[in-house]
C-alpha cells in the first residue's frame, strides 16, 4: 500500500512476554520515528531513524526497549519482559529529509494483563 | 523543551461555530505542523507552517504564527461533526527533533 503499515494491530500478553511490534514505512522515506500514545494522552517520543546514521533513543524509556531498522525498509520494535504500564497504542511514522510532514501508520494497540 | 503545548485541553462547540486552538512553545524553531487524530486511528498531518511565514490557509483551516511570542493558532471555519477529533502542533527544527504536544479534544456537536 502507500501508507504506513504496522502489524499487529492489536497485541494482548502477559505480564513478562517480549513482544515484537513491525512497522513498514513509505518507500522512499529514509526517516522513521516510534511513538508511544497511553489513552487520552499525547504522543510520546521513543526512536527516531535517519538513513544509516546512528538513531536518536533518547526516547526509549528503558533498556527493555529497542529497536531495529534495516536500511531505509521495515522497523521492529522490540519490549522485553513487558510491564502492565507498557499498555499502550504504538505508533509509527515516516518522512523524507528535512522539516517534512510526517506520515502515521493506524498504530499497534498493545495490552499487557 | 522544543515541545508544544495546545490550549485548550477540550473544545466543544456547535456545528457552523468556529474553533481555535492554540499552541506555544519555548524555544526557537524552524517549522510547526499541526495534525489531526481521530478515535483509533494514527495522525494526519494538515498544515506545516515555517518560520518565516505568518499564516498559511488549507481549505476551511486557517494557520498562524507568531515567532515574537512562541505561539500557533488553528481555526477551523463553519465546523462540522466530522472534525470531532484531537488536534497537536508539533514544533522543531528538523525531523529529528520534532515533538509533539497534548493535544485538543475538539467535539462538534451537530
Amino acid at each position: 500500500g502507500a501508507g504506513v503499515s504496522q502489524s499487529p494491530s492489536n497485541k494482548v500478553t502477559e505480564k513478562g512476554k517480549d513482544v515484537e511490534l513491525r512497522c513498514d514505512p513509505i518507500s522512499g522515506h529514509t526517516a522513521l520515528y516510534w511513538y508511544r500514545q497511553r489513552l487520552g494522552q499525547g504522543l510520546e517520543f521513543l526512536i527516531y531513524f535517519q538513513g544509516n546514521s546512528a538513531p536518536d533513543k533518547s526516547g526509549l524509556p528503558s533498556d527493555r526497549f529497542s529497536a531495529e531498522r534495516t536500511g531505509e525498509s521495515v522497523s521492529t520494535l522490540t519490549i522485553q519482559r513487558t510491564q502492565q504500564e507498557d499498555s499502550a497504542v504504538y505508533l509509527c511514522a515516516s518522512s523524507g529529509q528535512g522539516a517534512q510532514p510526517q506520515h502515521f501508520g493506524d498504530g499497534t494497540r498493545l495490552s499487557i494483563l | 523543551s522544543q515541545q508544544g503545548e495546545e490550549d485548550p485541553q477540550a473544545l466543544s462547540i456547535q456545528e457552523g461555530e468556529n474553533a481555535t486552538m492554540n499552541c506555544s512553545y519555548k524555544t526557537s524553531i524552524n517549522n510547526l505542523q499541526w495534525y489531526r487524530q481521530n478515535s483509533g486511528r494514527g495522525l494526519v498531518h494538515l498544515i506545516l507552517i515555517r518560520s518565516n511565514e505568518r499564516e498559511k490557509h488549507s481549505g476551511r483551516l486557517r494557520v498562524t504564527l507568531d515567532t515574537s511570542k512562541k505561539s500557533s493558532s488553528l481555526l477551523i471555519t463553519a465546523s462540522r461533526a466530522a472534525d470531532t477529533a484531537s488536534y497537536f502542533c508539533a514544533t522543531g527544527w528538523n525531523n529529528n527533533d520534532m515533538r509533539f504536544g497534548a493535544g485538543t479534544r475538539l467535539t462538534v456537536k451537530p
